[in-house]
């Protein structure tokens, strides 16, 4: 089975371009995840979507940053326009929308902006 | 407040068990522990999870207080494969991770 898909794997951009981040769940599930992993503050949970609604998204660091849900098999992530604090390593996950909810995570996307 | 707390790193010398702890401070009774691990340049990966009993699988055992406001990982006999970073969670915190706790493994 294939697990979370998730592209670009690695992404160079320039402050002030836009970037747009890809994920396909694991089908089946409707439960849908976005981390973004630095080493100063770890594994942030910035937005999660339960059958493709966003349910929670106050880990979303600015109006620069929007995520979408257009159906259950892919989401997206932009950042507009990008800043050199952006750079970070952005995951994936998804899950069952059961009381266990083991998540799944994608291999990331690393993100650096110069 | 965090919602989970763990030590930042631990070491561990080759074939020795470990014990990983972590606090679960705001956890409520129908939410379940999760633990995960990642790799070095690698996505976290599910390790185990429990709700009041404890639990094993292949990979580690889980032992959860009885107050439910703690929870152990062991791993029974650590291997260099094990050198990892290891998250505690919980469904109630809406899987906050934090930054874990690194795991060195001594040969």
């Amino acid at each position: 089975d294939a697990g979370v898909i998730q592209s670009p794997r690695h992404e160079v951009t320039e402050m002030g371009q836009e970037v747009t981040l890809r994920c396909k769940p694991i089908s089946g599930h409707n439960s849908l995840f976005w981390y973004r992993q630095t080493m100063m503050r770890g594994l942030e949970l910035l937005i999660y979507f339960n059958n493709n609604v966003p349910i929670d998204d106050s880990g979303m660091p600015e109006d620069r940053f929007s995520a979408k849900m257009p159906n259950a098999s892919f989401s997206t992530l932009k950042i507009q326009p990008s800043e050199p604090r952006d750079s970070a390593v952005y995951f994936c996950a998804s899950s069952l929308a059961t009381r266990t909810g083991e998540l799944f995570f994608g291999e990331g996307s690393r993100l650096t902006v110069l | 407040d965090a919602k989970t707390t763990q030590p930042n790193s631990m070491e561990s010398n080759e074939e020795e068990p470990v014990h990983l702890p972590c606090n679960h401070s705001t956890i409520s009774g129908t939410d379940y522990i999760h633990w995960y691990r990642q790799l070095p340049s690698q996505g976290p990966e599910y390790v185990i999870h429990g709700l009041t009993s404890n639990v094993n699988n292949r990979m580690a055992s889980l032992a959860i207080a009885e107050d439910r406001k703690s929870s152990t990982l062991i791993l029974h006999r650590a291997t260099l494969r094990d050198a990892a970073v290891y998250y505690c969670t919980d469904t109630g915190n809406q899987f906050y991770f934090g930054t874990g706790t690194s795991l060195t493994v001594i040969p």
